[in-house]
């Protein structure tokens, strides 16, 4: 089946530094990605749908100059916490889209728990 | 606009008995509908879905899920709990044509033993 994995599964960093987290489709290509935050025993809350080689689209309320995405191929997305502060720290999920399988069906990525000091 | 609203945030179940989590979704057009389950610290994992034709939905794990349209809904259901069952249950609905899929808050089911 469609396999997403993200990199790192765990990071820790100091509040000011920036952090970049991979998204990768393992075997099929992704033209659409999406990068969800989830807080403790909360629902996952989507931040922005990433577009292979276009500009991401941004939910309300997510500032896109904090949470950089990039989508340089069919098979990874990035996603960069700049000036990271405490209140990132959260549950970082990004899906893909099967474009193949013809479906709206996402699969997920494990996550990414950040937590800035 | 889509939305999902799903019953009860915690649900207790014993060992062997029916499982049921409740979904009631809202969309301005078809819907496609699914149930997800995470376990502590992982990501989602697709039990089943709903996209079209048969509305009773068998995913894995023994899970089932029907959905009435006259109804908005979409119920989780399992015959038997199971203690592995034990985990947080999304809910939710895409199809709105920008391939966004919403969530639900959440269910958290317990199994006792």
């Amino acid at each position: 089946g469609a396999v997403v994995s993200q990199h790192p599964s765990w990071v820790i960093c100091k509040s000011g530094t920036s952090v970049k987290i991979e998204c990768r489709s393992l075997d099929f290509q992704a033209t659409t990605m999406f990068w969800y935050r989830q807080f403790p025993k909360q629902s996952l809350m989507l931040m922005a749908t990433s577009n292979e080689g276009s500009k991401a689209t941004y939910e309300q309320g997510v500032e896109k100059d904090k949470f950089l995405i990039n989508h340089a191929s069919l098979t990874l997305s990035t996603l960069t916490v700049t000036s990271a502060h405490p209140e990132d720290s959260s549950f970082y999920i990004c899906s893909a889209r099967d474009q193949g399988a013809g479906s709206y069906e996402q699969y997920f990525g494990p996550g990414t728990r950040l937590t800035v000091t | 606009a889509q939305s999902v609203t799903q019953l009860g945030s915690h649900v207790s179940v014993s060992e062997g008995a029916l499982v049921l989590l409740r979904c009631n979704y809202s969309s301005s057009v078809p819907p496609y509908l699914f149930w997800y389950v995470q376990y502590p610290n992982q990501g989602l994992q697709l039990l089943l879905k709903y996209t079209t034709g048969a509305t009773l939905v068998k995913g894995i794990n023994g899970f089932e899920a029907e959905f009435k349209k006259s109804e908005t809904s979409f119920h989780l259901t399992k015959p038997s709990a199971h203690m592995s069952d034990a985990a947080e249950y999304f809910c939710a609905v895409s199809g709105d044509g920008g391939f966004k899929t919403i969530f639900g808050a959440g269910t958290r089911l317990f199994v006792k033993a």
